[in-house]
């Protein structure tokens, strides 16, 4: 198995540009979530879901827009981005909504000028 | 407002001495405690993690001290090993939200040869 895998792995963007940050996961997860990471703020949830079709948000949600159209997939939309988007934004999975074990990706390192 | 604080933001330890990590919180409703443990350029991974219902909890040199009347929670690193050095989180999970965690702000673990 590859775990929850995410792409890219580093992104420049302008200010104003869009993009999708992907994130996967082969364990057949129905809990998948985002978290952005800031120095000295720990990880922050932006957005979360608990099975395909069903997704909602955390705690700092704003600015992203996320979907999930299958089990294995959550991708992560960023309208327009902004300097304050800049960060480095983890994806993770857990088996059920009650499941224990979050499972991390690697990590995608996003930087807007 | 962060919900799981957590101290010191750095720790520097010699080889074969104890690393301790604190947090606190203050949402009752709070019923899984992970620690997970960050190498640079990787996502977090579970470490060890413990409910309320019990005191304290060992894997191997890793010991979680659990005070449900305080609201605290910390992680003892035995023999620390400069293989350990990495950033700590600790975590807390709601009996009502999903399998949302909120993270501390982290600690940054150096162990010294």
């Amino acid at each position: 198995n590859a775990g929850v895998t995410q792409t890219p792995k580093f992104q420049v963007l302008k200010t104003g540009q869009s993009m999708t940050l992907q994130c996967a996961q082969d364990m057949n997860h129905e809990y998948m979530s985002w978290y952005r990471q800031d120095p000295g703020m720990g990880l922050r949830l932006i957005h979360y879901s608990v099975g395909a079709g069903i997704t909602d948000q955390g705690e700092v949600p704003n600015g992203y827009n996320v979907s999930r159209s299958t089990t294995e997939d959550f991708p992560l939309r960023l309208l327009s981005a902004a300097p304050s988007q800049t960060s480095v934004y983890f994806c993770a999975s857990s088996a059920t909504s009650g499941g224990e074990t979050q499972y991390f990706g690697p990590g995608t390192r996003l930087l807007v000028l | 407002q962060q919900q799981v604080k957590q101290s010191p933001q750095s720790l520097i330890v010699q080889k074969g001495g104890i690393s301790i990590i604190n947090c606190a919180y203050e949402n009752t409703a709070f019923d899984y405690f992970p620690w997970y443990q960050q190498f640079p350029g990787k996502g977090p991974a579970l470490l060890i993690a413990i409910r309320p219902d019990v005191s304290e909890k060992k894997e191997g040199r890793f010991t979680i001290s659990f005070n449900k009347s305080a609201k605290q929670f910390s992680l003892h690193i035995m023999d620390s090993q400069p293989g350990d050095s990495a950033t700590y989180f600790c975590a807390a999970r709601s009996e009502t939200g999903a399998n949302n965690l909120f993270f501390g702000t982290g600690t940054r673990l150096t162990v010294i040869p």
